[in-house]
């Protein structure tokens, strides 16, 4: 297993302004991932972090919205920019390893 | 689009009975099916899974049950206890599993057992 890490796990965000949150995980594990959960939504992926390589984003996400790093293989940032309402979600950090894909515990920003 | 949707989004169970859980997916690529549990303030736990070459996976408690046909699949708790509330997530995958990390997921149902 894989016990994953993610700060802040809250935060109150302003209309306009960027939030990087982190992820860490206890072991390195090849494939990280970053999803969302907006209010009473389904998870949704984000992007892949890939580790000496820039991010691969599914559609409807975009790298100037949402940059991430990846500098090593047990840590990742996530950061949301120029944040709007419509970006209060839940974000989550999650990593596959041992065969599973295993979740952090999320860091829930509220966009005023 | 959604590709794999949950259509109650609650479930009120007596302690000791049988929960079954809905799911129901469009995507026939998907190949692989697993059933998360997330407790308030927690990220979601792997519970339970079935690739698409069975059509039942059981685990203690826990079964699911995929029909391939229908494209659905539905989980079973039984018997049901108060520790099991929580939501639950059903989520879908294409070939290769998990390991892409490439999980579709439902919207989730909230099971609430009462004792």
């Amino acid at each position: 297993s894989a016990v994953i890490s993610q700060k802040p796990s809250r935060d109150i965000c302003q209309r306009g302004t960027s939030l990087t949150i982190q992820c860490q995980v206890d072991s390195q594990v090849t494939m990280m991932f970053w999803y969302r959960q907006q209010p009473g939504q389904s998870l949704t992926l984000i992007a892949t972090a890939n580790q000496g390589s820039e991010a691969t984003y599914e559609s409807g996400f975009v790298i100037d919205k949402f940059p991430i790093s990846r500098p090593n293989l047990t840590f990742s940032t996530l950061t949301v920019s120029n944040m709007s309402p419509e970006d209060s979600s839940i974000y989550l950090c999650s990593v596959y390893s041992t065969g599973e894909l295993f979740f952090g515990e999320g860091s829930r920003l509220t966009v005023l | 689009d959604q590709q794999v949707k949950q259509n109650s989004p609650s479930l009120s169970v007596q302690e000791g009975r049988i929960s079954i859980l809905n799911c129901d997916y469009t995507n026939s690529m998907f190949d692989y099916f697993l059933w998360y549990k997330k407790y308030p303030a927690e990220g979601p736990t792997f519970l339970i899974s079935i690739s698409s070459i069975k059509d039942k996976n059981e685990d203690g408690r826990f079964t699911v049950f995929l029909n391939k046909s229908a494209k659905h699949l539905s989980l079973h708790i039984v018997p049901s206890q108060p520790g099991d509330s929580a939501v639950y997530f059903c989520a879908a995958s294409g070939a290769g599993g998990t390991s892409y990390g490439k999980l579709t997921f439902g919207q989730g149902t909230i099971l609430t057992v009462h004792p």
